[in-house]
């Protein structure tokens, strides 16, 4: 049972902001929202991660609305190493050892 | 950010043999490693909880007997494909959790792609 709703795709222009949207409507209170990206024929890389702060970091922003039930990916300026797949997925202790169930993430292609 | 390594990176073996491919968190201990699969255009499929010093936990329909994972160190996972069909054809990718930061965040590595002739 899917725990995330994101896009399929979306195109970005190199150089501007890239905003990522993700829906958790069933996210339980102790549960995480994590964001990764898998870049074609590699291994998922962590991006962000967060409870119900927005957070920053080198790579991105996440921001969490109140109530929980959705969260946006920044990337401040994509680049077109930035084509890849992201996944957004909730986890928490709930799930045996934190657990990450993949969904069908959204295709992020950068063009110049 | 931790670094998680695989190996081999790549493999290809005739189908009836068995493989084994090792996943190493190199500068940090992990007591909880996961085993994914991941197909051609699809999305990682969690297979397996590695933890250390105990028996894996196993995701619904995937066989243990023929998965074979052992965590014997904090720093190694190992899974082992027995018996390898053409259906077993798959990148397999490995992750590790950092549990020193206090955070539980797992690190990736880049992945095995077995080939099964």
């Amino acid at each position: 049972d899917a725990k995330t709703t994101q896009p399929p795709s979306m195109d970005c222009a190199e150089g501007r902001a890239a905003n990522l949207p993700c829906n958790h409507s069933t996210i339980s209170g102790n549960e995480y929202v994590y964001w990764y990206r898998q870049i074609h024929s590699q291994g998922p890389q962590y991006i962000i991660h967060g409870l119900k702060n927005n957070e920053t970091n080198e790579m991105a922003s996440l921001i969490i609305t109140e109530d929980r039930k959705s969260s946006t990916l920044i990337l401040p300026h994509a680049t077109l190493r930035d084509t890849a797949v992201y996944y957004c997925i909730v986890s928490g202790f709930t799930d045996s050892w934190g657990k990450l169930q993949f969904g069908a993430g959204t295709q992020v292609v950068v063009t110049p | 950010g931790a670094v998680v390594s695989q190996h081999p990176s790549w493999v290809i073996c005739k189908s009836g043999t068995s493989v084994k491919i090792e996943c190493r968190s190199l500068d940090f201990q992990a007591t909880t490693m996961f085993w994914y699969r991941q197909f051609p255009k699809q999305s990682l499929m969690l297979m397996a909880t590695s933890n250390e010093g105990s028996k894996a936990t196993y995701e619904q329909g995937v066989e243990k007997d023929k998965f074979l994972i052992n965590h014997a160190s904090l720093t190694l996972s190992t899974l082992t494909v027995t018996s390898a069909h053409p259906e077993d054809s798959s990148f397999y990718i490995c992750s590790a959790r950092d549990q020193t930061s206090g955070r539980y965040l797992q690190y990736f590595g880049p992945g095995t792609r077995l080939t099964v002739t």
